[in-house]
């Protein structure tokens, strides 16, 4: 069956660390995959896309890499901030046609 | 420019009753999406516009779950009658266009059914 992963357990780190959560999926071959961050009590809003020949794409102090061998997309916070504790989900394209199926979210707690 | 707007943020009914969702997308967007998510969980998909067709209703529970998108731009999300499984956050979300990546967000339907 098709499955998005994500850590469901919270990550705690201390401010300053990079955050890495991590994105497997199974049984899917997606053209792209995505990242978003989600507050709580807000709609989610995009980060980062990056699509199937890109290893790496960078956006400020966000990172994300996606290797399409082990199905696996890491997402990297550097010098991490009280302010980038949220809920972040991956989604990936299951069809090619913009359906977007979403990882369950992984919530990230960065202490001062 | 204005974002994804949605009405009401919040609504409390009782089984049984019916409920409506609005949504105005952001001007231009053609592709509208609405999904579900529930507590702890990622937004599930539940129907895709292209303008004013329904291009994708697989999950969309029809027997009690209506949609529609008038003129392609503002879209009612339906539930008659509702249950108590139906509590959950409805999310209306848009794009510019059908395969250009990124989906702008409203703020959510929160919906308790009692």
């Amino acid at each position: 069956s098709q499955k998005i992963e994500q850590n469901s357990e919270a990550l705690n780190i201390q401010e300053g660390k990079t955050a890495t959560l991590t994105c497997n999926y199974t049984n899917y071959s997606p053209a792209y995959l995505q990242w978003y961050r989600q507050d709580p009590g807000r709609g989610p809003v995009f980060l980062l896309l990056i699509r199937e020949n890109e290893k790496e794409k960078r956006k400020e102090r966000l990172k994300v890499t996606f290797d399409t061998t082990l199905k696996q997309s890491l997402f990297h916070i550097t010098a991490s901030q009280p302010a980038d504790s949220a809920t972040y989900l991956c989604a990936l394209d299951s069809t090619g046609f913009q359906k977007l199926v979403f990882g369950t979210g992984t919530r990230l707690l960065v202490s001062p | 420019e204005a974002g994804v707007v949605q009405s009401p943020r919040y609504k409390i009914i009782e089984k049984k009753q019916p409920v409506a969702f609005w949504c105005n997308p952001i001007s231009g967007h053609n592709t509208l999406y609405w999904y579900l998510q529930n507590l702890g969980q990622g937004p599930e998909l539940l129907i895709r516009y292209e303008n004013e067709e329904a291009v994708d209703d697989s999950q969309l529970p029809k027997d009690r779950f209506s949609a529609e998108r008038l003129k392609g731009v503002d879209s009612t999300l339906k539930i008659q009658p509702a249950e108590l499984g139906d509590s959950a956050v409805y999310l209306c979300a848009s794009s510019l266009r059908q395969g250009a990546g990124e989906l702008f967000f409203g703020e959510g339907s929160r919906l308790t059914v009692l």
